[in-house]
């Protein structure tokens, strides 16, 4: 079965950055691209971006534009999330999820709290 | 890219049915037949719902069924239970390999 487990909690100065993992397994991973989602606290969700895992080419939002970097492990099944140059608004759940053929996210990652505080 | 407009609340007593709103604009929802919906218990991760905008994922109830019209896509659920309260969001494609989620809207059920 697809499974998608993320790595542990994070606390981050400001400032910093943080890299978040996202291993999958249950299907190729190279066949399907993996999209990053975060929610702040008591907020909604936010599409951060993806990576074609084939490939490795990305695309992010602009709200991200120039801190996000989103890689992958072909070798690992494992897709990466780097934010750089946090701040307390980048507090929050972030999320893996396996995109599926028509612009859908069809499976997710358990979420990774990352805590960004002085 | 703005968030989807959606309403913030919605309640209904079990039996009921409801329907969540979710308003993009000619760039998003109303270019594309590309919207999907998501369920979200309090700190769990978001499951998926429907996609395409009105097709259910295997093991999903038939009692949650989607539409579109124009700009503004919506979520119906039919014969409300107390396991579907929960937040839901929608998303669109928005072009340019991209995705815009809406504000979420928190379902009670009474």
């Amino acid at each position: 079965q697809v499974q998608l487990v993320q790595s542990g909690a994070e606390v981050k100065k400001p400032g910093a950055s943080v890299r978040v993992s996202c291993k999958a397994s249950g299907y190729t991973f190279t066949n399907y691209p993996m999209h990053w989602v975060r929610q702040a606290p008591g907020q909604r969700l936010e599409w951060m971006g993806w990576i074609n895992a084939g490939i490795g080419s990305t695309k992010h939002s602009q709200k991200f534009q120039g801190r996000v970097t989103i890689t992958r492990d072909t070798s690992a099944s494992t897709a990466y999330m780097e934010l750089s140059s946090l701040t307390s608004e980048d507090t929050g759940v972030y999320y893996c999820a396996r995109y599926s053929s028509t612009w859908y996210l069809d499976y997710w990652g358990q979420g990774t709290l990352v805590t960004v505080s002085s | 890219q703005s968030a989807l407009t959606q309403p913030a609340s919605v309640s209904g007593s079990p039996g009921q049915s409801i329907t969540i709103s979710c308003t993009g604009t000619s760039s998003d929802v109303g270019s594309y037949n590309l919207v999907s919906w998501y369920q979200q218990y309090p700190g769990k991760a978001p499951k998926l719902m429907i996609y395409e905008g009105s097709k259910r994922p295997s093991g999903v109830s038939n009692r949650f069924s989607g539409s579109k019209s124009g700009n503004t896509a919506s979520l119906t659920i039919s014969g409300l239970q107390t396991e579907d309260e929960a937040d839901y969001y929608c998303c669109s494609y928005a072009g340019s390999s991209t995705l815009v989620f809406g504000g979420g809207t928190k379902l009670t059920v009474l």
